[in-house]
């Protein structure tokens, strides 16, 4: 099946640095790349995705990249604050298949 | 718009008895979803449905594991005699059939095998 693998596993920055995650997936026919954000005790909410047509993708503080012929995509959060520390996973999936998700990343942000 | 709703929120059980969780997924949403969630690690697909039917279940142990959907709304995931390798968080979710899209989770079942 979809191996999705996500480095690192802990990240700890500065407030007002940025922070990056990096997640690498086997299946060439995946085309669908999002990040769920999990803060103790509540539920993964996505926070932003990426399609195969597109190599970047930029929101509220969030840009994703994504790299085909490596089989890599990126979650960069810039100007990070308090709010942002919690559990992140990639996920990929193929058209309609159930996404498969990465090991997550705990990120705390540092006052 | 109600979200997705997962019942019990926590359970405790010895090892080899038996629980039942309980979804009720967005309304208008086929396609339902059963992650297994272990603390400090990603959601880990169980099984999904379209509707009444299995897609894939493919990673759902079969000889204690059973899920169903049997009308297409609802589902049930039952463990039949649970381990201590089974104490994770149980995670419904629920999307649209279409090509790749947002996951709505619910709120989990928090289960503990002793």
């Amino acid at each position: 099946g979809e191996q999705v693998e996500q480095l690192p596993s802990i990240l700890r920055v500065q407030e007002g640095s940025s922070a990056s995650i990096n997640c690498t997936y086997e299946n060439s026919a995946s085309n669908y790349f999002p990040w769920y954000k999990q803060e103790p005790g509540e539920n993964p909410k996505l926070i932003i995705d990426i399609r195969s047509n597109m190599e970047r993708k930029q929101t509220q503080g969030l840009i994703v990249l994504l790299d085909k012929k490596a089989k890599r995509f990126s979650l960069h959060i810039t100007d990070t604050q308090p709010g942002d520390s919690a559990m992140y996973f990639c996920a990929a999936s193929v058209d309609n298949n159930a996404p498969r998700f990465g090991a997550g990343t705990k990120l705390s942000v540092k006052p | 718009e109600a979200g997705v709703t997962q019942s019990p929120r926590y359970a405790v059980l010895q090892e080899g008895q038996a629980v039942s969780f309980w979804c009720d997924p967005i309304s208008g949403h086929d396609t339902l979803y059963w992650y297994q969630q272990p603390r400090d690690q990603g959601p880990q697909l169980l099984v999904y449905f379209r509707d009444e039917a299995v897609i894939d279940n493919s990673q759902l142990p079969s000889d204690r594991f059973s899920a169903v959907r049997p009308k297409g709304t609802n589902s049930t995931l039952k463990i039949q005699s649970a381990k201590q390798g089974d104490t994770a968080t149980y995670l419904c979710a629920s999307s649209p059939w279409t090509g790749g899209g947002t996951l709505y989770f619910g709120a989990g079942t928090r289960l503990s095998v002793l």
